[in-house]
């Protein structure tokens, strides 16, 4: 398995409270991205980052910011956290050089009541 | 807008026979395509992958077929194992890091 890990892999929380996910990786990867899954949508994308303080919106960026300040480091975050927000968020990693293919994270599962 | 269709939500076939998901997509810049397998509360993982230059690809029990005329490709699973079970995500990007997965078809393999 890549080396990427998340925080927390569970979260309860509250309408309007910020909630920050992070994504740690051992691999090196240039591309890191966060997507959430929800029944019935699959995977949609929020937010990529391509480098270091590079990064752009995805399909599903609305209500959503994140950053990378080091390579191994992704943070998404939820400034103000809404019920439809209430999903499964999932990192990946990938090294275009050398392949397509994405290596997805254990997912967090994120409650907002 | 649904680029990526996956129109079966479930498939249940029997050990020892094929199980073929489909998946059909509609933009014509995906030069790309993947299959990932997921098991609950796990990530995805990647399982095989075609380029749009080619019509088949194989992997062991796991082959994927493009049609790109008819902009629909599918996986064949033969022969088919219970620990084959899980939710199967299609997948396609431009090489643009814009992957788009399809909502998934959850596979029952019954012993």
């Amino acid at each position: 398995d890549a080396g990427i890990t998340q925080s927390p892999r569970h979260k309860v929380t509250e309408t309007g409270t910020p909630v920050t996910l992070r994504c740690h990786q051992t691999e090196n990867h240039r591309y890191m991205y966060w997507y959430r899954q929800d029944p019935g949508h699959g995977l949609r994308l929020i937010h990529y980052s391509y480098g270091v303080k590079d990064t752009d919106k995805g399909e599903v960026s609305d209500g959503y910011s994140v950053s990378r300040s080091k390579t191994e480091d992704f943070l998404l975050t939820l400034e103000s956290a809404t019920s439809s927000q209430t999903s499964v968020y999932f990192c990946a990693i990938s090294d275009p050089q050398t392949s397509g293919e994405q290596f997805f994270g254990p997912g967090t599962r994120l409650t907002v009541l | 807008d649904q680029q990526v269709k996956q129109n079966s939500p479930s498939l249940s076939v029997q050990e020892g026979r094929i199980s073929i998901l489909n998946c059909d997509y509609t933009n014509s810049m995906f030069d790309y395509f993947l299959w990932y397998k997921k098991y609950p509360a796990e990530g995805p993982t990647f399982l095989i992958s075609i380029s749009s230059i080619k019509d088949k690809n194989e992997d062991g029990r796991f082959t994927v077929f493009l049609n790109k005329s008819a902009k629909h490709l599918s996986l064949h699973i033969v022969p088919s194992q219970p620990g084959d079970s899980a939710v199967y995500f299609c997948a396609a990007s431009a090489h643009n890091n814009d992957m788009r997965f399809g909502a998934g078809t959850r596979l029952t393999v019954k012993p």
